[in-house]
């Protein structure tokens, strides 16, 4: 049973372009959550999804940022139009319905670069 | 202030020593306090959970809470190199938590 997969591991990106990190869930497993990590700081939640459903985005900024996880196929983190400051590691996690945090996994996150 | 205070470290200690990191908070609506494990760059590992407060132990590793001083500890007993890692506190108010709240985590550094 494969753990949480993200993708790409490392994604290097300039100013203005667009980043997409992919976020697999374990088998079973139907609620899916994105965090951010800076140096230095803890993970800060971003957004909590279900299939086809956003649950709670009161973590993502406002503009540029957006998620999805669509019924078919991994769940998608898009930042448009990067800047410095989005540089970071982004984590995903899941657990299985009615799981939540106590049972949750995380994936080995995506360090995103912004030259 | 933070909702959840975490000293970085780093924490250097020798082999077999006795490790307590601590976590101090605010919210008084958490319930559920977690410690993880993070390795140099990989994703947090789910060590123990505990609910309200009291102590729980799983092998070498004890977690305590104390609601009434806002006070959590993770004790590692006869550390080990392979321990060295960054440990993360989370807590959330309910298990439904995906508003968990990470603590900022310690360097744990133990020397053979």
């Amino acid at each position: 049973n494969a753990g949480v997969m993200q993708n790409p591991r490392h994604l290097v990106r300039r100013r203005g372009q667009e980043a997409r990190l992919r976020c697999s869930p374990m088998k079973g497993h139907s609620h899916v959550y994105w965090y951010r990590q800076l140096p230095e700081e803890g993970l800060k939640f971003m957004v909590y999804l279900q299939k086809e459903n956003i649950i709670d985005e009161s973590g993502m900024p406002k503009e540029r940022f957006s998620a999805e996880f669509p019924k078919e196929g991994p769940s998608i983190l898009r930042i448009q139009q990067v800047v410095r400051g989005d540089s970071a590691a982004y984590f995903c996690a899941s657990s299985p319905a009615r799981g939540g945090n106590t049972e949750a996994f995380f994936g080995q996150g995506t360090r995103l670069t912004v030259v | 202030q933070k909702e959840v205070e975490q000293d970085p470290g780093p924490l250097s200690v020798p082999e077999g020593a006795i490790v307590s990191l601590n976590c101090t908070y605010s919210n008084s609506a958490f319930q559920y306090f977690m410690w993880y494990r993070q390795y140099s760059r990989k994703g947090p590992e789910l060590l123990m959970y505990t609910y309200s407060s009291g102590n729980k132990e799983d092998g070498r590793f004890t977690a305590q809470v104390d609601k009434s001083s806002k006070y959590i500890s993770l004790f590692i007993r006869d550390s080990q190199p392979s321990d060295s890692a960054t440990y993360l506190c989370a807590m959330s108010p309910n298990t439904g938590g995906f508003k968990t709240i990470f603590g900022a985590g310690t360097r744990l550094f133990v020397k053979a």
